[in-house]
């Protein structure tokens, strides 16, 4: 069984910190991927990577960085925490290729920035 | 611009009985869709996927359905349970493109026993 672990599952954090999330996934994916849902809005990408090092800007970067030394750890930093970053975080990993293997999920940081 | 929707938020079914839940796009050049189920405090799992090259998808209690020239696709649950109540994903992607999926907003729904 493919296993995405998050650091954390609740996280409160004050405006202006800097927020570390980590995401480890053992099944050796090349791909990994940040997403964050909110209400009426679903799962929206934030970066993804396909390989170590590499990153990818997805739909709404701003405000997020993220890091991928190892394979199987990717993290997304939030360089100084805003309210309208409070929401659900989620990680996921996939298989890597040409095709849109299906995307394995953590269970979730749920972050509110007070 | 939401380029996978989901119009309807919530449906509630009875046990037993057919669960229907739609999904649009406007995106031609997606050419693979996926289903995810979501339960509360859980990240979203893997339910059944379709090429573009096909349509119809069965796999268990769960189909399917893809209408391209609709720019369309459904999940049927036949029957519904009690532990299918969940939100819904659905998603899309290009096969020959970065591996990224477009997700659209969910819909929760409920069987009710």
């Amino acid at each position: 069984d493919v296993k995405v672990t998050q650091s954390s599952r609740y996280l409160v954090k004050r405006t202006g910190e800097k927020v570390f999330l980590e995401c480890v996934q053992d099944m050796d994916h090349e791909n990994m991927f940040w997403y964050r849902q909110d209400p009426g809005l679903g799962l929206r990408l934030i970066y993804f990577s396909y390989d170590v090092k590499m990153k990818e800007k997805g739909d709404i970067p701003e405000g997020y960085s993220v890091s991928r030394e190892k394979k199987e750890r990717f993290s997304l930093i939030l360089e100084s925490a805003s309210t309208n970053q409070t929401s659900m975080y989620l990680c996921a990993s996939s298989i890597g290729g040409g095709a849109p293997y299906e995307q394995y999920f953590g269970p979730g940081t749920r972050l509110t920035v007070t | 611009d939401q380029q996978v929707k989901q119009n309807s938020p919530s449906l509630s079914v009875q046990e037993g009985r057919i669960s229907i839940l739609n999904c649009d796009y406007t995106n031609s050049m997606f050419d693979y869709f996926l289903w995810y189920k979501k339960y509360p405090a859980e990240g979203p799992t893997f339910l059944i996927s379709i090429s573009s090259i096909k349509d119809k998808n069965e796999d268990g209690r769960f189909t399917v359905f893809l209408n391209k020239s609709a720019k369309h696709l459904s999940l049927h649950i036949v029957p519904s349970q009690p532990g299918d109540s969940a939100v819904y994903f659905c998603a899309a992607s290009v096969q020959t493109g970065a591996n990224n999926l477009f997700f659209g907003t969910g819909t929760r729904l409920t069987v009710i026993p």
